[in-house]
């Protein structure tokens, strides 16, 4: 119950298209569900984040798209570019004051290379 | 720019040696973790702290230790290395601030090969 499955597992995307990678959990106490990108050589990075408040949020190119009764959320990059080349992990956490319950649980990733 | 740094990016190390791995950050941050990243299984935690002389297991912590003296610091040790331990070695540190949703700053790594 504590997972969250992403999926495909290695996404290659012309430039210019459309990147979509999803998500699944089964815990419906999860109420932070953030992406973290991770490039080459570096460790990874938040890129965007959702709570369960809202459907959608988009930053840039980058969108998130929450859907509370499928359980279900995904990250979308429009315009795809060759510098959005990375590792895309997804995660889920609930709002705690310490201990194990906060922890965020990670995606198993999703490598987005992006041909010119 | 919070900042956390790791000790080695890289690391070779023999079966049945005791290795440790040293992790310091700037920011004052009271979280700090221990992950594990390989291909496949994506990032799995292996112990966390969420304050000084504090420690708790993670989801792996078979095989490791960690040490937290100073708020700062977080070192992973690895008794007696052992060839399934060779992997990348992730930590990250976040603020208690909005716990359970704060933002983990990660290290760039270090790949650490057990022969």
């Amino acid at each position: 119950q504590q997972q969250v499955k992403q999926s495909p597992q290695s996404l290659i995307v012309q430039k210019g298209g459309i990147s979509i990678i999803n998500c699944a959990y089964e815990n419906t106490a999860f109420d932070y569900f953030p992406w973290y990108q991770q490039f080459p050589g570096k460790g990874p990075a938040l890129l965007i984040a959702i709570r369960p408040d809202v459907s959608e949020k988009k930053e840039g190119r980058f969108t998130i798209s929450f859907n509370k009764s499928a359980k279900q959320f995904s990250l979308h990059i429009m315009d795809s570019q060759p510098g959005d080349s990375a590792t895309y992990f997804c995660a889920a956490s609930i709002e705690g004051y310490g201990g194990s319950q906060g922890n965020l649980i990670f995606g198993k990733g999703t490598k987005l290379s992006v041909k010119p | 720019d919070v900042k956390v740094t790791q000790s080695s990016r890289y690391l070779v190390k023999r079966t049945g040696e005791k290795v440790f791995l040293e992790c310091v950050q700037d920011m004052d941050h009271e979280n700090m973790f221990w992950y594990r990243q390989d291909p496949g299984l994506g990032l799995r935690l292996i112990y966390f702290s969420y304050d000084v002389k504090m420690k708790e297991k993670g989801d792996i912590p078979e095989g490791y230790s960690v040490s937290r003296e100073k708020k700062e610091r977080f070192s992973l040790i690895l008794e007696s290395a052992s060839t399934n331990q060779t992997s990348m070695y992730l930590c990250a540190s976040s603020s208690k601030q909005l716990a359970g949703q704060e933002t983990q700053y990660f290290g760039p790594g270090t790949r650490l090969l057990v022969l």
